[in-house]
């Protein structure tokens, strides 16, 4: 089992320029979300979806899109860099209810 | 105000010197706590859930513990391998089943 796949690792993007984040998981798990890691600043919510075709906003959704068009995967769009949003994103996953998230090893993202 | 706030934010420990670590949660109404390590460069890793006042979970050199307006990860007799973050995260009735995150506690066990 591969569990949560984050790819690319690393990625360093011009401000303006944009990309998507992939995120995969082969556990059947309904419930997937996107993490931004900053420091001093925790795991902070930027989008979920509860099951394929429905998704909502989180904490900091601000320049960042989604859509679940699979129960596999998950992707993060940013639509136009900036430097702000510089940071470590992680994608979970769960079954739904008050199980365990499981997380991807993590983007480390850089926006020059 | 956060509704998960962690203490201390770092702490360093000899090994063998036991102590505890402490989330505090304001959420009107408690579904899950749950207690994740999260070692440098990786994601966070699930410990322990814990759903009411009173419940305990063991680990090795681990325990958790929860009251109704906080919970304790208490570390026994630590080695230099239980150096992580250990981050505390609550999901809230009626809210959805995502967890929110506290800030973290960094660990450092020193040999």
């Amino acid at each position: 089992n591969a569990g949560v796949t984050q790819t690319p690792k690393f990625q360093v993007l011009k401000t303006g320029q944009s990309m998507t984040l992939q995120c995969a998981q082969d556990m059947n798990h309904e419930y997937m979300s996107w993490y931004r890691q900053d420091p001093g600043m925790g795991l902070r919510l930027i989008h979920y979806s509860v099951g394929a075709g429905i998704t909502d906003q989180g904490e900091v959704p601000n320049g960042y899109n989604v859509s679940r068009s699979t129960t596999e995967d998950f992707p993060l769009r940013l639509l136009s860099a900036a430097p702000s949003q510089t940071s470590v994103y992680f994608c979970a996953s769960s079954y739904a209810g008050t199980a365990e998230a499981f997380f991807g090893q993590g983007t480390r993202l850089t926006v020059v | 105000e956060d509704q998960v706030t962690q203490s201390p934010e770092a702490l360093r420990l000899q090994e063998g010197e036991s102590s505890s670590l402490n989330c505090s949660y304001t959420v009107s109404g408690l579904r899950g706590l749950f207690w994740y390590r999260q070692d440098p460069g990786k994601g966070p890793e699930f410990l322990f859930t814990l759903y009411s006042a009173g419940e305990e979970k063991e680990k090795e050199r681990l325990k958790a513990t929860l009251t109704k307006k906080e919970s304790f990860l208490h570390i026994t007799a630590p080695k230099p391998e239980d150096s992580a973050t250990y981050l505390c995260a609550v999901q809230e009735v009626g809210g959805s089943y995502i967890p929110t995150f506290g800030r973290g506690t960094s660990l450092i066990v020193h040999p």
